[in-house]
């Protein structure tokens, strides 16, 4: 049973940078597969951040991309997120998930129940 | 890339049957490449329903079908149940320059 579990701090100050940490059990990262995470503001929808293969290789959505960084630590089963430069707008409930890719089509499997951050001073 | 255009809402009455739509272009839902839908229920993580267009994941319902014409693709819940009252979200590969990932804006299922 493939489980994921976000953490990270609940609260971030405007300008700051937003880190979040996801662990995987049940499945080594290093098997395979993208990770990903997704993030979903307060009443309304889904929203792809970034993703990275196991061997290190990452894809950021176009909107974020100038202020992501998607890492991973195969050694500890886990994969990481930093957003710089947060304002209000980037207060989510952030997601990581198991990504998979195929040449026609991409999808998410396994999920993390999901952590809110806040940015507010 | 603009997120994948849905309906605000659909609603049905148990028993009843209903589809959801998710309008893409030639760069996504239009190509190659294949949406899968996703449930999510209050205060809940979404959940995989349907991935590459049409399959079921194990433990999925198969009331729960995928469909694809031309730019849109569409969900089709058939005997509908209180709890398929949720949220429903299209996602689909975008790439054409590069890799992207595109979602719907989701899709808020009543029944009646």
């Amino acid at each position: 049973q493939v489980q994921l579990q976000e953490s990270g701090p609940g609260l971030v100050k405007p300008s700051e940078t937003l880190s979040l940490t996801c662990a995987v059990s049940g499945y080594s990262i290093s098997s395979g597969y993208y990770w990903g995470w997704i993030r979903q503001p307060p009443g309304k929808g889904l929203e792809w951040i970034g993703s990275i293969y196991h061997s290190g290789s990452t894809y950021y959505n176009p909107s974020l991309k100038s202020r992501v960084t998607i890492s991973v630590d195969t050694s500890k089963n886990q994969f990481s997120l930093k957003l710089s430069s947060v304002t209000a707008a980037d207060t989510a409930v952030y997601y990581c998930a198991r990504h998979l890719v195929v040449v026609t089509a991409t999808n998410f499997d396994y999920w993390g129940q999901g952590t809110l951050v806040t940015v507010s001073s | 890339q603009s997120a994948l255009t849905q309906p605000a809402s659909v609603s049905g009455s148990p028993g009843q049957s209903i589809t959801i739509s998710c309008t893409g272009t030639s760069s996504d839902v239009g190509s190659y490449n294949l949406v899968s839908w996703y449930q999510q229920h209050p205060g809940k993580a979404p959940k995989l329903m349907i991935y590459e267009g049409s399959k079921r994941p194990s433990g999925v319902s198969n009331r729960f079908s995928g469909s694809k014409s031309g730019n849109t693709a569409s969900l089709t819940i058939s005997g509908l149940q209180a709890e398929d009252e949720a949220d429903y979200y299209c996602c689909s590969y975008a790439g054409s320059s590069t890799f992207n990932v595109v979602f719907g804006g989701g899709t808020k299922l009543t029944v009646l």
